[in-house]
């Protein structure tokens, strides 16, 4: 088991559609991140949420922070082919141990 | 600005082989850690450094050792290595707190 649960594991939708993914833990984080990353490739840093109840936006992408800091969500609003990747959240524990959830894999199809 | 260095790339050992996965980072990152990453898993933390001379075991430290070298090398070890050892194996630093980590390529490692 992993301290970071992601849901959906996989995720298959048609350009256009809107898709949330969940990123829940029993532990608190003092902070968490979201990466996506490319077959054959290490991931690479969407966002940092630091507060509880924190939202950011990155264009089409919305992350929010659970109130608790236990748990976040990253939404796609009208998912795009190039959004196609797997997305994994990290959750920064004690400042040092670093950890990251089980990931979702999503394909947007054209 | 080469980031996170991981040497080798492929490695194919049988049962029982011992190697050391070599990683390299050339931003002055006190934090440096090994990951390993299974098809359906995410990535798992196997050991972190926090900073030169400390080494700390993370969820699945069986089977590993680790050597932080010095403040820019952060070395895998797989004594004897079991094809419950297949992975990719993903190494990362960063300064430390809410700071992002960096990764290397990877090394996809088989044991047969």
């Amino acid at each position: 088991t992993q301290l970071l649960e992601q849901s959906p594991q996989f995720l298959s939708i048609q350009e256009g559609e809107n898709l949330t993914v969940y990123c829940n833990s029993s532990s608190v984080f003092s902070s968490l991140q979201w990466y996506r990353q490319e077959p054959g490739e290490g991931p690479v840093l969407l966002v940092t949420v630091v507060t509880g109840g924190e939202v950011k936006k990155l264009k089409r992408l919305t992350f929010q922070f659970g109130d608790a800091r236990k748990d976040s969500s990253l939404h796609i609003t009208a998912a795009q082919p190039g959004d196609t990747g797997l997305y994994l959240c990290a959750g920064v524990y004690n400042f040092n141990k670093f950890y990251f959830g089980s990931g979702t894999k999503l394909n947007v199809k054209p | 600005n080469a980031g996170v260095t991981q040497t080798p790339k492929f490695q194919v050992l049988k049962t029982g082989q011992s190697m050391t996965l070599q990683c390299a980072q050339d931003m002055n990152h006190n934090s440096m850690y090994w990951y390993r990453q299974d098809p359906g898993m995410g990535l798992r933390l196997i050991y972190y450094s926090a900073s030169e001379g400390t080494t700390d075991k993370g969820e699945v430290p069986n089977g590993y050792n680790v050597s932080r070298l010095n403040k820019r090398e952060f070395s895998l070890r797989l004594e004897s290595a079991a094809p419950s050892q297949t992975s990719v194996y993903f190494c990362a630093s960063r300064i430390q707190g809410r700071s992002e980590a960096f990764f290397g390529q990877g090394t996809r490692l088989t044991v047969v």
